[in-house]
């Protein structure tokens, strides 16, 4: 079974403050993906990356980079939390077509 | 920017009824086409997929049909249950430039 885990469940931060959020894979997958979701916009695309230091923007990367050092890891960094940052986070691998998808982390910017 | 339409965004059906999620998609290149089941709580998970060469499939209780011409897609589940009350999300893929893009998403609950 693919295992794709994220660093934290639940996280509170305060405005300005640098965020990392982290995500592991364990099935060798080249592309992996972070999304933000909030009650009724689904699933919107921040950041994607094809291979070990390689990122695509998404649909809303403003406000956030990522990292991929490794290829069983990509890391979601918001600079400089906003409020407007608060939302459900979820990083997924996919292996073949179908994306796997992390637990997610659900971030509150206060 | 390419982007995928689901209606409805909530659908409330009885047990043992139909119930039919409809997706429209703009990038004409998409050529995947999956669907994804969120629980509530839960990560979202694939249930059934369709590729562009293929116009439905089925898989038990759940069918997806594909309209290429007018770039529709559907998602049928049958014979509902309460155990098929969650979040239900249509998506298009382009594996050229591995973009995956999901619709917003319909809530679906089964009254019992």
């Amino acid at each position: 079974d693919v295992k794709v885990t994220q660093s934290s469940r639940y996280l509170v931060k305060r405005t300005g403050e640098k965020v990392f959020l982290e995500c592991v894979q364990d099935m060798d997958h080249e592309n992996m993906f972070w999304y933000r979701q909030d009650p009724g916009l689904g699933l919107r695309l921040i950041y994607f990356s094809y291979d070990v230091k390689m990122k695509e923007k998404g649909d809303i990367p403003e406000g956030y980079s990522v990292s991929r050092e490794k290829k069983e890891r990509f890391s979601l960094i918001l600079e400089s939390a906003s409020t407007n940052q608060t939302s459900m986070y979820l990083c997924a691998s996919m292996g073949g077509h179908e994306q796997y998808f992390g637990p997610g982390t659900r971030l509150t910017v206060t | 920017g390419e982007n995928v339409e689901q209606h409805p965004s909530t659908l409330s059906v009885q047990e043992g009824d139909s119930a039919v999620i409809k997706c429209t998609y703009s990038d004409s290149a998409s050529n995947y086409f999956p669907w994804y089941k969120q629980e509530l709580g839960k990560r979202p998970q694939l249930i059934i997929d369709i590729r562009s060469n293929v116009g439905e499939k089925k898989d038990q209780r759940i069918a997806v049909t594909l309209n290429k011409t007018a770039k529709h897609f559907s998602l049928h589940i049958t014979e509902t249950q309460p155990e098929d009350s969650a979040v239900y999300f249509c998506a298009s893929f382009h594996s050229g430039t591995y973009k995956y893009i999901f619709g917003t998403g319909t809530r679906l609950k089964v009254l019992a």
